[in-house]
């Protein structure tokens, strides 16, 4: 079967740091997406990761451990706009595998 | 314009009717992708489209949905006797060529209620 998992739910202050964790049991692996996507909005993409490692994007940056079936989202310098669900997702094979996403609350 | 377009952006339907949701991807792309996304969950992937075929159509939840695409472009997807469980907004993406890496972008989705 095919499963991502991550948090419901997160809150954090303006100007943190916070880390938005993502398990995953998919059946082919062909990289990991995250995307960001406000209310009522379409998805937008953030990052992805194919290899083992960090990737940093400015404010964003992005960890894949493939034998753990694991990955991060990390988000520095959080601010007020950074309010939105973050989706991981798993390419296997020529679909996506979405997670139900984590809906991040920035607080002032 | 540049962006993937999806209409209409709202339909409201009653149950037992069939309903038609358009999306035209960013030109050139020869990957489209239709996604169902129910209030406050993840995406459902349905069915993707490479060119003209749909090599994986293992999403689509069963035999009263249906999606085409022509000329490599537009695609629409079909729901037949809706019922109250197909409201959802369904969002289409397209991306280049649908290799492994390639970014989808997505449209802005059509809110379907069934009543």
């Amino acid at each position: 079967g095919q499963n991502i998992d991550q948090p419901t739910e997160m809150t954090a202050t303006e100007g943190a740091i916070v880390q938005i964790n993502c398990t995953y049991q998919t059946s082919g692996f062909n990289g990991l997406f995250w995307y960001q996507q406000h209310a009522g909005e379409a998805p937008t993409f953030l990052s992805y990761n194919v290899l083992d490692g960090l990737e940093e994007k400015g404010r964003f940056s992005s960890f894949l451990s493939r034998s753990k079936g694991y990955s991060y989202l990390l988000l520095k310098e959080l601010q007020m706009k950074d309010s939105a669900s973050y989706l991981c997702a798993v390419r296997g094979g020529q679909n996506f595998v979405f997670g139900p996403g984590t809906r991040l609350s920035v607080l002032p | 314009g540049a962006g993937v377009s999806q209409s209409p952006s709202n339909k409201v339907t009653e149950k037992g009717k069939d309903v038609e949701l358009r999306c035209d991807p960013i030109s050139g792309h020869t990957a489209l992708y239709w996604y169902r996304q129910r209030l406050g969950q993840g995406l459902e992937f349905l069915i993707y489209f490479q060119g003209n075929s749909a090599p994986d159509k293992s999403g689509l939840p069963s035999d009263r949905f249906s999606a085409e695409r022509t000329g490599e472009s537009v695609s629409t997807l079909t729901i037949q006797r809706t019922q109250q469980e197909d409201s959802a907004v369904y969002l289409c993406a397209s991306s280049n060529s649908g290799g492994a890496l390639d970014t989808q972008y997505f449209g802005p989705g059509t809110r379907l209620t069934v009543l």
